[in-house]
């Protein structure tokens, strides 16, 4: 079965750049039918959906983050990751990475979640 | 962007009671509608899909309903491992989007 894990540093330093990594395992994220997204959520908050990568390579980001943000493709590696600059307290979430099934007629629909990882930005 | 609002916000209910969330879209989304399960310190999970489909591995206590703007997640008989936030998310178009939870707590 699928599974995913988030990597990179729990601590990022404001006007800095956030960099995360997922690791797809169990699965190939060059296999047609599915995206690849980034998903936050502030500390006891609601969940925020940050963008994602197809397999072709073409990406979608939230309009709300979209000149901060970018997601690449390593399928040598079988990863995706995420990109956002100008870091803000703001940014300070738990950052999850989730497969985005395409389920034709039926929409999509994350499934499965990486664990999530906390990002804070502090200095 | 579309907005998805959940009621109730909070929600306290026994081990054994059926319990109805509903999550409102700010347009009609036909049947692109998903439902999640969060605990704490944990992962969102998948639990209803296309509005009503279960996802494989979920109790059959858990259902969904709904097309257009308004939709429902039913528990018909609450069991201690169901208390958690529940989220439901909109799959119709991009940017996706997530209601703001409703947090189901034991009476």
């Amino acid at each position: 079965q699928v599974q995913l894990q988030e990597s990179g540093p729990g601590l990022v330093k404001p006007s800095q750049t956030l960099s995360l990594t997922c690791t797809v395992s169990g699965g190939s994220i060059s296999t047609g039918g599915y995206y690849w997204s980034w998903i936050r959520q502030h500390p006891g908050k609601g969940l925020e959906w940050i963008g994602y990568i197809y397999y072709s390579g073409s990406t979608y980001y939230n309009p709300s983050l979209k000149s901060r943000v970018s997601i690449s493709a390593d399928t040598s590696k079988n990863q995706f990751s995420l990109k956002l600059s100008s870091v803000t307290a703001a940014d300070t979430a738990v950052y999850y990475c989730a497969r985005d099934y395409t389920g034709g007629p039926e929409g999509n629909w994350f499934d499965p979640w990486g664990q999530g990882t906390l990002v804070t930005v502090s200095s | 962007d579309i907005q998805m609002t959940q009621s109730p916000s909070s929600l306290s209910a026994s081990v054994g009671d059926r319990v109805t969330i509903t999550c409102r879209a700010s347009q009609s989304i036909s049947i692109y509608l998903n439902w999640y399960q969060q605990k704490p310190g944990k992962a969102p999970k998948l639990l209803i899909y296309a509005a009503s489909s279960l996802q494989s591995g979920v109790p059959s206590r858990f259902s969904g309903s709904g097309s257009g703007t308004d939709f429902t997640l039913t528990i018909s008989s609450l069991q201690p491992e169901d208390f958690a936030i529940y989220y439901c998310q909109q799959s119709y178009s991009t940017p996706r989007t997530f209601g703001q939870g409703t947090k189901l707590e034991i009476k």
